[in-house]
C-alpha cells in the first residue's frame, strides 16, 4: 500500500464553483499534512502547512484534516481560472501523492 | 537571489555518462532538499540535507546517486552510468525550518538517451 493515494483526475469546474481536492493516507503516526499547486514546467508551490489535525483558512483555500479517517482535503472556493494547475498533497514529509490536473473554466 | 536556482534547465546525456545537477538554495535556508519527478507523478524524495550534512539519504535508488552540499548552501546531485530510467525532472527545494519559507526551484529536466 501507498503512503499516500490521491485521484489524479483531471477534474474540470466552471469558474466560481467550489473545488475540493482529497487524499488519504496510510500511517496514522503521520503528523505533517501540506498542499502544493504545481503549473507546467515549474516546481511545486506550498499552499498550505498544516500539523496534527484540524482546519486551515488562507483566503480562498481552506484544508482538512481528519486523522480518524486518515483523510486530507482542500478547498478552493471562487475558483479562477489561474487556479487551474495540478495539485499535490504531501504527508509527514516527503510523501507525496500523483497529483490531481484542475481546469477551471471562464 | 530572490528564489531556488537549479541548472541546468534542461540536460540531455547519453546512457552511461555522468552527470552534475546543481541547485542554488535561498540565502540563508538551512535544508536543503532533492526529489525526482517522473511524468504525471508527484515529486520522489531523494535526499535532505541540514546544514552541510545528509540528514536522510534513504531515497537515494542505488549507489550510482550521490549527493554533497560541501559548504551549507549550494547542492550538486551527481549520478554516475546513467540509464533512460534516471530521465525526469530533478527538483531542489530549501526551507529554514520544518517548512518556512519552503520554496521548490523550477527543476532539471533530465533526458537519457
Amino acid at each position: 500500500q501507498k503512503e499516500v493515494e490521491q485521484d489524479p483526475g483531471p477534474l474540470s469546474v466552471p469558474e466560481g464553483a467550489i473545488v475540493s481536492l482529497n487524499c488519504t493516507y496510510s500511517n496514522s503516526a503521520f503528523q505533517y499534512f501540506m498542499w502544493y499547486r504545481q503549473y507546467s514546467r515549474k516546481g511545486p508551490e506550498l499552499l498550505m502547512y498544516t500539523y496534527s489535525s484540524g482546519n486551515k483558512e488562507d483566503g480562498r483555500f481552506t484544508a482538512q484534516v481528519d486523522k480518524s479517517s486518515k483523510y486530507i482535503s482542500l478547498f478552493i472556493r471562487d475558483s479562477q481560472p489561474s487556479d487551474s494547475a495540478t495539485y499535490l498533497c504531501e504527508v509527514n514529509q516527503f510523501y507525496f501523492g500523483t497529483g490531481t490536473s484542475l481546469t477551471v473554466i471562464p | 537571489g530572490a528564489g531556488v536556482s537549479q541548472t541546468p534547465s534542461n540536460k540531455v546525456t547519453e546512457k552511461g555518462k555522468y552527470v552534475e545537477l546543481r541547485c542554488d538554495p535561498i540565502s540563508g535556508h538551512t535544508a536543503l532538499y532533492w526529489y525526482r519527478q517522473s511524468l504525471g507523478q508527484g515529486p520522489e524524495f531523494l535526499i535532505y540535507f541540514q546544514g552541510t550534512g545528509a540528514a536522510d539519504d534513504s531515497g537515494l535508488p542505488n549507489d550510482r546517486f550521490f549527493a554533497v552540499r560541501p559548504e551549507g548552501s549550494v547542492s550538486t546531485l551527481k549520478i554516475q552510468r546513467t540509464e533512460r530510467g534516471d530521465s525526469a525532472v530533478y527538483l531542489c527545494a530549501s526551507s529554514w525550518g520544518q517548512r518556512e519559507g519552503y520554496t521548490f526551484g523550477s527543476g532539471t529536466r533530465l533526458t537519457v538517451v
